[in-house]
């Protein structure tokens, strides 16, 4: 079975840094790409980074760039999200995601529970 | 970044009826286009890919269609499960977006 497990939220200052770690198992992580997905409080969706299987290419939403950094461990099926100069506005749950294993498509198979980041003084 | 907007933002239905959910590209994202289902307090499921492909395990009540700008999700016969929001999202190039949502409540 498919699980993701993310952990690493809290409360955080304005201007203050956090990291995420989504931990993955029952499958083989190494070979798929991955995501975060965050959602603010009763709000939509909104992607914010990507990072292929083996770590060399990432990107994200312009809306991060600059601030977080994705990144991932293959031998420890885990992946993060480094947030550095954290504003009120990234105050959100934070799922992480598998990519499909189908050439080409970036749709999100499987999704983390999530875990909430609130940025407030 | 293409825009997608979803229609209407709330849909209020009866179990057993049908539900019929509008997602619009601001440019064309061919078939390129993913549903996913959100309930309270849980994370997204993937309802449908490439526009119209139900994935795994998901009943058959559930249907995707067209391609371009122009996407409908139906879900044919509403079970008390099914009230939730649905999301739909592009992933034609980067950045990947997603919809505003619609959420299905009861009537």
């Amino acid at each position: 079975e498919v699980q993701l497990v993310e952990s690493g939220g809290g409360l955080v200052q304005p201007g203050g840094s956090l990291r995420l770690s989504c931990t993955a198992s029952g499958f083989t992580f190494r070979s798929y790409w991955m995501h975060w997905v965050r959602q603010g409080p009763g709000k939509g969706l909104v992607w914010v980074s990507r990072i292929k299987s083996d770590g060399k290419n990432t990107i994200y939403a312009d809306s991060v760039k600059g601030r977080f950094t994705i990144s991932r461990d293959n031998a420890k099926n885990t992946l993060y999200l480094q947030m550095n100069s954290l504003r009120a506005e990234d105050t959100a749950v934070y799922y992480c995601a598998r990519e499909t294993a189908e050439d080409g498509a970036n749709y999100l198979d499987y999704w983390g529970q999530g875990t909430l980041v609130t940025v407030s003084s | 970044e293409i825009v997608m907007t979803q229609s209407p933002a709330t849909l209020s239905v009866s179990p057993g009826e049908r539900a019929t959910l509008s997602c619009r590209a601001s440019q064309s994202v061919s078939s390129n286009l993913a549903w996913y289902q959100q309930k309270p307090g849980q994370a997204p499921r993937l309802l449908i890919y490439g526009a119209s492909t139900r994935a795994t395990g998901i009943p058959a009540r559930f249907s995707g269609s067209g391609s371009g700008t122009e996407f409908t999700l139906t879900i044919s016969s509403l079970q008390s499960e099914d009230f939730a929001v649905y999301y739909c999202q592009h992933y034609n190039n980067w950045p990947l977006t997603f919809g505003g949502g619609t959420k299905v409540e009861i009537k």
